[in-house]
C-alpha cells in the first residue's frame, strides 16, 4: 500500500517570502501521479499543481513549484513570493493509474503580514 | 474539468438515524470517489463508485454502514447509516474524469454533526 507522509505540520511565512513544504511517499509503482492540495477554511479542495512520475522535469505554476525527487520518492512544494491567500491546509497527494489517491495529514500554512 | 454539486452542505443529525449525501457531476465520469476528513485530518478514502457496479470499499468502511449508489454517469449518493458521534466529520465526494492523470475534481464537502 502507498503511504505519504507530510512530516510538517505546522509551516509559517512572512508575506512575500518562500516556503518550501515536505512531502515524502512510499510506493512500489513505477507509473503515478503526484499532487499538493489546499484547502482553506472553504474546505473546498483546490489543486495547487500535479506532476506525473514519468515526467523529470519539475511542474511549475506560477508562485508554486516543486521539486520531484523520483529516486528518493520526495516531492516538496515551494511558494514563492507568498500571499495572505496562501494560508490554507496544504495536502500532498499521491495517485495510481486507478484513480485511487491517498493524502497525506496535511501541513497548515500560515501567512504573516 | 468537472464541476461538482454536493448536498447538502452541511447536517446536524440525531444519533441513530441516516442521511443521504448527494453529487452531482456536470459530465460523465466513470470513476467517483467517496472520502471523510475527520476533524482536523487527512482525507480517507470510504470507497469508490464505478457505475454499473457495487461499490469497492476500503478497509475499515463496510457496505451496511456507508451504503452507496451510483444510478448513472453523473450521480452517487452515500448514506451513513445509524449514525453515531463518531461519525461526525466532513463527507467529500470526487472524480477523476479521465481514470488517473488528471487531477481530481472535489464537491464543497458536508459538514456532518452527530449529536
Amino acid at each position: 500500500a502507498q503511504t505519504v507522509t507530510q512530516s510538517q505540520p505546522e509551516m509559517s511565512v512572512q508575506e512575500a517570502e518562500t516556503v518550501t513544504l515536505s512531502c515524502t511517499y512510499d510506493t512500489s509503482e513505477s507509473d503515478y501521479y503526484l499532487f499538493w492540495y489546499k484547502q482553506p477554511p472553504s474546505r473546498q479542495m483546490i489543486l495547487v499543481i500535479r506532476q506525473e512520475a514519468y515526467k523529470q522535469q519539475n511542474a511549475t505554476e506560477n508562485r508554486f513549484s516543486v521539486n520531484f525527487q523520483k529516486a528518493a520518492k520526495s516531492f516538496s512544494l515551494k511558494i514563492s513570493d507568498s500571499q495572505l491567500g496562501d494560508a490554507a491546509m496544504y495536502f500532498c497527494a499521491y495517485r495510481n493509474n486507478a484513480g485511487k489517491s491517498t493524502f497525506g495529514d496535511g501541513t497548515t500554512l500560515t501567512v504573516k503580514p | 474539468s468537472a464541476v461538482i454539486s454536493q448536498k447538502p452542505s452541511r447536517d446536524i443529525c440525531q444519533r441513530g438515524t441516516s442521511l443521504t449525501i448527494q453529487c452531482q457531476v456536470d459530465s460523465q465520469v466513470t470513476m467517483m470517489f467517496w472520502y471523510r476528513q475527520q476533524p482536523g485530518q487527512s482525507l480517507t478514502l470510504i470507497a469508490t463508485a464505478n457505475q454499473g457496479s457495487e461499490a469497492t470499499y476500503e478497509s475499515g468502511f463496510v457496505i451496511d454502514k456507508f451504503p452507496i449508489s451510483r444510478p448513472n454517469l453523473t450521480f452517487s449518493t452515500l448514506t451513513v447509516s445509524n449514525m453515531s458521534p463518531e461519525d461526525s466529520s466532513i463527507y467529500l465526494c470526487s472524480v477523476d474524469p479521465d481514470a488517473g492523470g488528471t487531477e481530481a475534481f472535489f464537491g464543497q464537502g458536508t459538514r456532518l454533526t452527530v449529536v
